[in-house]
């Protein structure tokens, strides 16, 4: 039962446009919700998360979007640059999870120059 | 500034071998993980530790057992390596309590063969 999915195993984009990642989530009881980016033959690192409450979370260039009533989130990267190449990672916990995460499958991000 | 250090970084195995996997962090964090990446299978735990002295199974739990030797190592053991046991085996940290906005730190991984 795969709890949290990301549908798009790879997504290739146009160096300085913007690159849309989902994640569709289905427990209801997941209540925050983390982007990690993993470079290859390194660990993931944490990118950017969004609490339940609200919809919108902004860092730079990085933005999540949560649509709880749709259990769907996505990373908007605006604008994409050849750096941000990597696998991207959601993940989701809740209160009855701890600190356990839960990930998604994974989405290869490519930004071509 | 290590963070999460896991040894070693590539291992092969011959089936029924065993062998241990070490992760050490030094964040002070209450919590650590053990997870495999497999290609479209994303991250699953295997085996956590909530806090120092308790461990706990996780999605993919069969063929392994962990020690939480103190607050600083957590370590996987596999008795007896299957094929179906090859991946890529990260160890993280996380401060346990407060889920936060930096969720988990994550070590550079293990890769694991068995032939």
């Amino acid at each position: 039962d795969q709890q949290v999915k990301q549908n798009s195993p790879s997504l290739s984009v146009q160096e300085g446009r913007i690159s849309i990642l989902n994640c569709d989530y289905t427990n209801s009881m997941f209540d925050y919700f983390l982007w990690y980016k993993k470079y290859p033959a390194e660990g993931p690192t944490f990118l950017i998360s969004i609490s339940s409450i609200k919809d919108k979370n902004e860092d730079g260039r990085f933005t999540v979007f949560l649509n709880k009533s749709a259990k769907h989130l996505s990373l908007h990267i605006v604008p994409s640059q050849p750096g941000d190449s990597a696998v991207y990672f959601c993940a989701a916990s809740g209160e009855t999870s701890g600190s356990r995460l839960t990930f998604g499958e994974g989405t290869q991000l490519t930004v071509n120059p | 500034n290590a963070g999460v250090t896991q040894t070693p970084k590539f291992q092969v195995l011959k089936t029924g071998q065993s062998m241990t996997l070490q992760c050490a962090q030094d964040m002070n964090h209450n919590s650590m993980y053990w997870y495999r990446q497999d290609p479209g299978m994303g991250l699953r735990l295997i085996y956590y530790s909530a806090s120092e002295g308790t461990t706990d199974k996780g999605e993919v739990p069969n063929g392994y057992n962990v020690s939480r030797l103190n607050k600083r190592e957590f370590s996987l053991r596999l008795e007896s390596a299957a094929p179906s046991q090859t991946s890529v085996y990260f160890c993280a940290s996380s401060p346990g309590v407060y889920r936060g906005n930096y969720g988990y730190t994550f070590g550079s991984g293990t890769r694991l063969t068995v032939v």
